[in-house]
C-alpha cells in the first residue's frame, strides 16, 4: 500500500533558525514525492518534488529536500525560517501519477 | 498557463438538500483530476479520481458521487447531504509526470 507520514502535528522555530518537517513513506517500487504549502482556507500550492536523480531538490521560497531511499525518508528544510513560512505543509507520495497520496500535515510556526 | 477554477468558494447547506461542486481546468487537455476532502483543516483524503471523460474511481464509500462530462469539467455531487459531509473540499488536476494543482477549494457546510 501507499502511504505517507508525517509524525510531528507541530513544529515551532525561531525565526532565522533552520527548520526541519519530517515525512517517511512506506510504497513499493519507487515513489515520486512532493511537499505542498497550504495557507488557511486555501488551496495546496506546490513547493518541490523528487522524480529520480539529485537525491537534494530545490523548490519555491528557498526550501529545499532530501530523498533518503535507506530511510525512506523526504524531509522538507528551510536554512533560515521566516515568520511568513508559518503555513500547513503536506507531503505527498506517488506511485504511477494517477494518484496522490497525502500526509496528514504538519503545523509550521515560525515566532519572530 | 493551466487554471484550475473551482466554485463556489464557500457552502452552507441544511442537511437532506442535494449538492454539486464544479471545478473546470483550463489551458491543458486529458488531465487527470482529482476531488480531496479535507476534514478539521487536516489531512486530506482522495474521493474520486478521473482519467478520462466518463471515467471515475471511488476511492471510498460514501454519500458522494462524481462526474466528468466534460474533459476539463469534474463535478462532485450529493442527492442527500449529511452533517458528516461537512468540509472543505479540493478539487486538483495533473498530468503523468507533474506534480497535482489545486484549485482553491470550496467550504461546505451542512447544517
Amino acid at each position: 500500500a501507499q502511504s505517507v507520514a508525517q509524525p510531528e502535528d507541530q513544529v515551532n522555530v525561531a525565526e532565522g533558525n533552520p527548520l526541519t518537517v519530517k515525512c517517511t513513506y512506506s510504497v513499493s517500487g519507487n515513489p515520486y514525492l512532493f511537499w505542498y504549502v497550504q495557507y488557511p482556507n486555501r488551496g495546496l500550492q506546490f513547493l518541490l518534488k523528487y522524480i529520480t536523480g539529485d537525491n537534494l531538490v530545490k523548490g519555491s521560497y528557498g526550501f529545499e529536500a532530501e530523498f533518503n531511499k535507506s530511510q525512506t525518508s523526504f524531509h522538507l528544510k528551510k536554512p533560515s525560517a521566516l515568520v511568513s513560512d508559518s503555513a500547513l505543509y503536506f507531503c505527498a507520495v506517488s506511485y504511477n501519477f494517477n494518484k496522490f497520496y497525502f500526509g496528514s500535515g504538519t503545523k509550521l510556526n515560525v515566532k519572530p | 498557463s493551466q487554471t484550475i477554477h473551482q466554485w463556489p468558494a464557500t457552502l452552507v447547506q441544511p442537511v437532506g438538500s442535494p449538492l454539486s461542486l464544479e471545478c473546470t481546468v483550463e489551458g491543458t487537455s486529458n488531465p487527470n483530476l482529482y476531488w480531496y476532502r479535507q476534514a478539521a483543516g487536516r489531512g486530506l483524503q482522495l474521493l474520486f479520481y478521473s482519467v478520462g471523460i466518463g471515467q471515475i474511481s471511488s476511492e471510498v464509500p460514501q454519500n458522494l458521487s462524481a462526474s466528468r462530462p466534460q474533459d476539463r469539467q469534474f463535478i462532485l455531487s450529493s442527492k442527500k447531504l449529511l452533517l458528516s459531509d461537512s468540509g472543505f473540499y479540493l478539487c486538483a488536476w495533473a498530468k503523468m509526470n507533474t506534480e497535482a494543482f489545486f484549485g482553491q477549494g470550496t467550504r461546505l457546510t451542512v447544517v
